[in-house]
């Protein structure tokens, strides 16, 4: 079982509406939990860290946090073509040492 | 500005050949990380340190090596060994408390020649 999943997509929704990307993670001990932004040929953006359960908002993005669930999710409003990327959903746990790990991310198009 | 430096940008490695890729950070950060990123994947940890003069290995780092002699620089060695090289490789820095985002550099994108 991978230690973070996400759906690959491609995640195609219109300009204007509500795009929802979700992440699950298998670790318990997971402590913290973001979500990166990547163009094509370009390095990961963080846009979100959340820490503990519930919602965070920030403009128009909302992360949310499940940590019974195992479940992370990113809530884009009003999307817009410029959002079309690649999210990454991360999870950070300390075994020993702190370590990230990474999800392969989901392919999103917003369509103009 | 504080940020991650790496450098080249682009480069391309002979048969046999070792390359070294450069990582500099100005953001005092404790923590500093190689990953390897194949084209459609996610973000495999190659190496990591927390302190200087200490690194361990990630999940992928046969054919790999590093150093870190200075909290500012972790260089990335690709060694002959590592057969596959093709990738592009992204360094990345935490401040101390460990749980609080990486910030990434630019990358670099190696090719074999």
């Amino acid at each position: 079982q991978k230690e973070v999943e996400q759906n690959s997509g491609p995640l195609s929704v219109p300009e204007g509406a509500i795009a929802s990307l979700n992440c699950t993670y298998s670790d318990r001990v997971s402590q913290s939990f973001f979500w990166y932004r990547q163009y094509s040929g370009k390095s990961p953006e963080l846009i979100m860290s959340i820490y503990s359960n519930g919602d965070k908002e920030d403009g128009r993005f909302t992360a949310q946090l499940n940590k019974a669930s195992q479940y992370v999710s990113l809530l884009i409003r009003d999307s817009q073509p410029s959002d079309s990327a690649t999210y990454l959903c991360a999870v950070g746990l300390n075994t020993g040492g702190f370590k990230t790990i990474f999800g392969a991310g989901t392919r999103l198009f917003v369509k103009a | 500005d504080g940020g991650i430096t790496q450098s080249p940008k682009y480069l391309f490695r002979k048969e046999g050949q070792n390359v070294t890729l450069s990582c500099e950070q100005n953001l005092n950060h404790d923590a500093m990380y190689w990953y390897r990123q194949d084209p459609g994947q996610g973000l495999r940890l190659i190496y990591y340190s927390q302190i200087v003069n200490d690194f361990q290995k990630g999940d992928i780092a046969e054919g790999y090596s590093v150093s870190r002699e200075k909290k500012e620089s972790f260089p990335l060695t690709v060694t002959s060994a590592q057969k596959n090289p093709t990738a592009f490789y992204l360094c990345a820095s935490t401040g101390q408390g460990g749980l609080k985002p990486q910030h990434f550099g630019d990358g670099t994108r190696l090719s074999i020649l």
